[in-house]
């Protein structure tokens, strides 16, 4: 059974970057059947879609995110990552891993935990 | 791109049936037939319950069951029990990305 954990600073200051990794267990990130995403959720509020990957590397993303987003795979360690760079106090949220059937976009399952990142001076 | 439109709220009793509505356009609902929705009690990480408009993964009860009709797409909660007290989020497929709703608390009476 695949699981998802993310991994990562709780605490960035304002305009440097977030980075996170998704650590995924139990199957391979590499098999050609789905895609790997990011999902995050501020506080009392509702989902968001960051983007998504797969194993080749080819990547997704948010159009509202895009400009300051980037998704990178290591499949020698079974990873993936995320990094967003110059954060706001806006940028603070749950931010989620998730895995994509390839060919059923939108069917995020299962997803990691969750991890609060808090962008604070 | 705008979030899907969902009510904020809805309710009811136990036993009951009750529907939550996700509103899109034509480049998102209306023209995939690519609808989740996802379950999410406090603090915890979301559960799929409706895939590809209708379809029921492994393990979710069939009280639940999902519909569309042009840009909108509806999940039906019928036997309600208290443990399907949550928020409730659609997401659709908008041709490259992907965008959710603004989420649905549900209250059981």
């Amino acid at each position: 059974q695949v699981q998802l954990q993310e991994s990562g600073p709780g605490l960035v200051k304002p305009s440097q970057t977030l980075s996170l990794t998704c650590t995924v267990s139990g199957g391979s990130i590499s098999s050609g059947d789905y895609y790997w995403s990011w999902i995050r959720q501020p506080p009392g509020k509702g989902l968001e879609w960051i983007g998504y990957i797969y194993y080749s590397g080819s990547t997704y993303y948010n159009p509202s995110l895009k400009s300051r987003v980037t998704i990178s795979v290591d499949t020698s360690k079974n990873q993936f990552s995320l990094k967003l760079s110059s954060v706001t106090a806006a940028d603070t949220a749950v931010y989620y891993c998730a895995r994509v059937f390839l060919g059923r976009p939108g069917w995020f399952d299962p997803w990691g935990q969750g991890t609060l990142v808090t962008v604070s001076s | 791109q705008s979030a899907l439109t969902q009510p904020r709220s809805v309710s009811g009793s136990p036993g009951q049936s009750v529907t939550i509505s996700c509103t899109g356009t034509s480049s998102d609902v209306g023209g995939y037939n690519y609808v989740s929705w996802y379950q999410q009690h406090p603090g915890k990480a979301p559960k799929l319950m409706i895939y590809d408009v209708s379809k029921r993964p492994s393990g979710v009860p069939d009280r639940f069951s999902g519909s569309k009709s042009g840009n909108t797409a509806s999940l039906t909660i019928s036997g309600l029990q208290a443990e399907d007290e949550a928020d409730y989020y659609c997401c659709s497929y908008a041709g490259s990305h992907v965008v959710f709703g603004g989420g649905t608390k549900l209250t059981v009476l």
